[in-house]
């Protein structure tokens, strides 16, 4: 049992080249979620799925796009991507949306920079 | 809206000392509210979460939380911290299926 498996760790990327960041987990979980991290601003949420073929826009969503074919797998993808999107990302992943106290996994995160 | 605030961005402490960790929330409805840590490039792992029931909440590694709705607070504390206890961490809570995190404030436990 992994967990959520995020790839690749580290990343730099040229402005205006697209890429996609995996996320995978192997715990059956219906939710999965897309996170970036910056400094001193917490992690704020860019897409989210509540379930296979069913994904939805979170708070930070412009530059990104995302799909969830199968319930595994989560990938992110950078459209052309530009120096705002250096980050830190994470994928997160729970059992279901019903429940809010469900506890939420972690991915290790994704270091991205663009120059 | 719901939203999350951490007032301190770093809280610097000498080993075998306690602290406390602020988090204050705003919300309209009935609240779901987590603490994470982060170490060092790794991500993040729950430490305690409030749903309901006792106001004083235990979680891993020795820290806790009293959940104190009168005054939209969650703080988090812990006798005496280890050298191992710095870290970030993150407040959060939940709303609709989704998490609202702090700014997150960076624990600097010093020998």
């Amino acid at each position: 049992n992994a967990g959520v498996t995020q790839t690749p760790k580290f990343q730099v990327l040229k402005t205006g080249q697209s890429m996609t960041l995996q996320c995978a987990q192997d715990m059956n979980h219906e939710y999965m979620s897309w996170y970036r991290q910056d400094p001193g601003m917490g992690l704020r949420l860019i897409h989210y799925s509540v379930g296979a073929g069913i994904t939805d826009q979170g708070e930070v969503p412009n530059g990104y796009n995302v799909s969830r074919s199968t319930t595994e797998d989560f990938p992110l993808r950078l459209l052309s991507a530009a120096p705002s999107q250096t980050s830190v990302y994470f994928c997160a992943s729970s059992y279901s949306r019903q429940d809010p106290g469900n506890t939420i996994y972690f991915g290790e995160g994704s270091w991205l920079t663009v120059v | 809206a719901q939203s999350v605030t951490q007032l301190d961005s770093q809280v610097p402490v000498f080993e075998e000392a306690p602290v406390e960790l602020r988090c204050n929330y705003s919300s309209s409805v009935s609240v779901y509210l987590f603490w994470y840590v982060q170490y060092p490039n790794q991500g993040l792992q729950l430490l305690l979460k409030y749903l309901s029931g006792s106001t004083l909440v235990k979680g891993i590694n020795g820290f806790e939380a009293e959940f104190n709705k009168s005054q939209t607070s969650f703080h988090l504390r812990k006798p005496s911290v280890h050298i191992s206890d710095t870290a970030e961490y993150f407040c959060a809570v939940s709303h609709s299926y989704k998490l609202i995190f702090g700014s997150g404030t960076r624990l600097l436990v010093r020998p």
